[in-house]
């Protein structure tokens, strides 16, 4: 079942603009997580928002959790060439095993 | 640095094969799982495993099964390879608990031939 939907699918800006990438989810959650895809490697977790907050800092990304819209933004500031990548949203199955359930992902190219 | 490695980065086999996919996690997380990507479908879950020796489904378990018999290594193994099995597999591992982020391994390419 697909808990998060991630819009827009593929996004191609220049070096220096800032990309922001939403995700939706379907039921309430408790937390949830932003990751990184490499292309053909692992993913590698970025960030994770708690229900309780409503935006949060890392660096270059900021995140913000919106509970009652149920969706969640990630914007990267000052892209770089590095920054090209597929983001992913996560969020815990409902049935609180440990389980995440991934969104379809955003793939991010930033253009030198 | 919590490591996860997964025994090969790309393997080509043929229909009918048995095949096996090793993850090995160094961090003596409780959960481990498997996943399998592709283009379109995004990661789906093919099984979860909480504990030593315990497994639970997960949305496409057909075709696959798994072993944990020591924490730190979780087996997928395929008993009869088919060519709709080509996929890019990762292995993750967490924590026990719904809040703690996963740890990706850095994915086998497998090709069914």
């Amino acid at each position: 079942s697909q808990q998060g939907e991630e819009d827009p699918q593929a996004l191609s800006i220049q070096e220096g603009e800032n990309a922001t990438m939403n995700c939706s989810y379907k039921t309430s959650i408790n937390n949830l997580q932003w990751y990184r895809q490499n292309s053909g490697r692992g993913l590698v977790h970025l960030i994770l928002i708690r229900s309780n907050e409503r935006e949060k800092h890392s660096g270059r990304l900021r995140v913000t959790l919106d509970t009652s819209k149920k969706s969640s933004s990630l914007l990267i500031t000052a892209s770089r060439a590095a920054d090209t990548a597929s983001y992913f949203c996560a969020t815990p199955s409902p049935s609180n095993t440990g389980k995440l359930i991934f969104g379809q992902g955003t793939t991010l190219q930033v253009k030198p | 640095d919590v490591k996860v490695t997964q025994s090969s980065r790309y393997l080509v086999k043929r229909t009918g094969e048995k095949v096996f996919l090793e993850c090995v996690q160094d961090m003596d997380h409780e959960n481990m799982f498997w996943y399998r990507q592709d283009p379109g479908l995004g990661l789906r879950l093919i099984y979860f495993s909480y504990d030593v020796k315990m497994k639970e489904k997960g949305d496409i378990p057909e075709g696959y099964s798994v072993s944990r018999e020591k924490k730190e290594r979780f087996s997928l193994i395929l008993e009869s390879a088919s060519t709709n099995q080509t996929s890019m597999y990762l292995c993750a591992s967490s924590f026990r608990g719904h809040t703690n982020e996963q740890f990706f391994g850095p994915g086998t390419r497998l090709t069914v031939l």
